[in-house]
This record gives C-alpha cells, structure tokens and sequence, in this order.
C-alpha cells in the first residue's frame, strides 16, 4: 500500500527566504506526482505535475523534482512572499492518488 | 473557462435528511471523483467515475451513492445523513484515464449533519 509522508508539518519562514518542502513516498512505482495548494477553506489548485520519465518541473518560483529511486519529491519555492502562505499538498498517483497530508507554510513580512 | 462546479458551497442537514451534492467540469474530461476531506485524516476517495455511465467504490463509500449523469456532471447523495459525515467534500476531475492527467478540484461543498 502506497504512503505518502510530508514533514514537516508545518513551516514558517521570513519573506524573501528561498524554501524545500518534502514528500516521501513507499512505492517507487508511480505514474506521475502532482504539487498542489490549498488556501484555508478553498479547494486544492494544482501547481505541478511531474510524469515518472520527467525529474523536474518549473513554473515562475516554483521548482518541483523528483527522484522516484528514492521515493522522494521537492518542491522548491524560491524568494518567498506572505501570499505563497497555504498548505501545500502532493499526490502520487499510480491506480489511484494517495495524497499526503500536506505542509502548512506562512511567510512572515 | 469555470473548471470544476461545485453547488452547494454550504449545507447544515438534520440527522436523517438527504441531499445530493453537484459537481460539473467544462474540460472534457473523462475521469471524476469525489473526495471527502477530514481533520486528521487527510483527503479519503469516496466514489469514482472512470466515464459516463460507469461509477466504482472508493476507500469510504458507505452512506452514499452516486451518479454520473453525463460527460459534464457527477452528482453525490446523502440518503440519510449523519453526523458521521460532517465534512468537506471535493469534487475533481482529469483528462484521460484515471489518476494520469492533471487532477483539477473544485472549491469545495461544507457539510454540516446535525
């Protein structure tokens, strides 16, 4: 059984800090990964999809990579600002999505 | 371009009451799905729906049905609802096969069950 592990579970960091967030999962055997954000009573908004042939994935700040060797996907945020504040979510999918349960950043100004 | 629709974005049921929870993409996509989401216990898969006219059980699926109207639309019910099943439930969907393309969410319908 597929599990997805991110830590931490929380994350404050000061604005204009460059940033990792983690997911770990068991089952190196995936389809694709996907990056999401989810702002507190909203749904989740994708951010990246990264296939299983692909290592990494950009869009403006953000930078997603993936080793599934070692089960492990990044996502990285590069000079942080109070609105990337939300939790940010990875699913793994292969059959079905198993998601993690995410990391809640806040950037402080 | 709307996305993934959810209606109600808020409901409070009595213990017993039913409901029917609606969610409609414009994408064109084949696959949908309907999530509940819980403190503590992350995003759980209620039901699926790899096409139109074709629905399969998720992780949790007691307490509810389902149905896949058309390409557009997959729609949730409640027979009788109960506290149990206070949360917030999502609805997504994505081109292709199931859990392959990009996987699109809607913005949520809260449910309370008094």
């Amino acid at each position: 059984k597929q599990e997805v592990t991110q830590i931490p579970a929380a994350l404050s960091v000061p604005e204009g800090e460059n940033l990792v967030l983690n997911c770990s999962f068991t089952d190196s055997a995936i389809y694709n990964l996907q990056w999401f954000r989810q702002d507190p009573g909203k749904g989740l908004t994708s951010l990246l999809l990264i296939q299983s042939s692909q290592r990494e994935q950009t869009s403006g700040r953000l930078n997603a990579s993936l080793d599934k060797s070692s089960g492990r996907s990044t996502l990285y945020i590069a000079a942080s600002q109070p609105g990337d504040s939300a939790t940010y979510l990875c699913a793994v999918r292969r059959g079905k999505s198993t998601f993690g349960d995410g990391t809640t950043l806040t950037v402080k100004p | 371009n709307a996305g993934v629709t959810q209606t109600p974005k808020f409901q409070v049921l009595k213990t017993g009451q039913s409901m029917t929870l609606q969610c409609a993409q414009d994408m064109n996509h084949n696959s949908m799905y309907w999530y509940r989401q819980d403190p503590g216990m992350g995003l759980r898969l209620i039901y699926y729906s790899a096409s139109e006219g074709t629905t399969d059980k998720g992780e949790v699926p007691n307490g509810y049905n389902v149905s896949r109207l058309n390409k557009r639309e997959f729609s949730l019910r409640l027979e009788s609802a109960a506290p149990s099943q206070t949360s917030v439930y999502f609805c997504a969907s994505n081109l292709g096969q199931l859990n392959t393309g990009e996987l699109f969410f809607g913005e949520g319908s809260r449910l309370t069950v008094l």
